[in-house]
């Protein structure tokens, strides 16, 4: 089976741009969340769905947004980016009710704006 | 709220020798707590979790952790290094009450000499 696919693998934006990157969960998972991860961190938290409901948010501004399709797949938007937003955006799936505790990643999306 | 320490930013290690990464956390109710690692350019990948069972869990590639809950402690360790080890290593907590969001400590480079 495939495992978390996201698109694409890097890009690169100006400052004022916007973004929008995508996740492919893994078949039979039906929730997905986001999280960016800066250069030598750890990665944070954006957002979680299931069945297409945002179930949670993390401390990011309002630019960024996101939601779920009904094959599960889901977009991650951002919009007029900054510098600080030159991250790896990663997608993770679980299966069940998007309350069970282990989550697949998927390689990430290289951002880098300019 | 649930948070993870990772202590030392960087671990070297000769090939052959004890690898032993460590993890505190801090949560107020019963925690999940997994390692994940993360070779270059690369996603995260499962090495192994805890889900309140055993106390001792083994993960793959021969690494394994112990839950200690009066240390509040996860540590990971690996009897013998290898040289394909050399990656980054992250600590990660959820629960419940956050809706099983993880959590990541800043995680831990570490580098295998020959």
């Amino acid at each position: 089976d495939a495992g978390v696919t996201q698109s694409p693998t890097h890009l690169i934006k100006t400052r004022g741009q916007h973004v929008t990157l995508r996740c492919s969960p893994i078949s039979g998972h039906k929730s997905v969340s986001w999280y960016q991860q800066v250069l030598g961190q750890g990665p944070q938290f954006i957002f979680q769905y299931y069945e297409k409901e945002e179930r949670g948010r993390g401390n990011f501004p309002d630019r960024f947004s996101a939601r779920q399709f009904p094959n599960y797949s889901s977009e991650l938007n951002v919009n007029a980016l900054l510098l600080g937003d030159s991250a790896l955006y990663l997608c993770a799936s679980s299966s069940g009710d998007g309350r069970v505790y282990e989550q697949y990643f998927g390689p990430g999306t290289r951002l880098t704006v300019t | 709220a649930q948070s993870v320490t990772q202590l030392g930013s960087h671990v070297s290690v000769s090939e052959g020798a004890l690898v032993l990464l460590r993890c505190n956390y801090s949560s107020s109710v019963p925690p999940y707590l997994f390692w994940y690692v993360q070779y270059p350019n690369q996603g995260l990948q499962l090495l192994l979790k805890y889900t309140s069972a055993a106390t001792l869990v083994k993960g793959i590639n021969d690494f394994e952790a112990e839950f200690k809950k009066s240390e509040t402690s996860f540590h990971l360790t690996k009897p013998s290094a290898h040289m394909s080890d050399a990656a980054e290593y992250f600590c990660a907590v959820s629960a419940l009450s956050n809706d099983y969001k993880l959590s990541f400590g800043a995680g831990t480079t570490v580098t295998v000499r020959a």
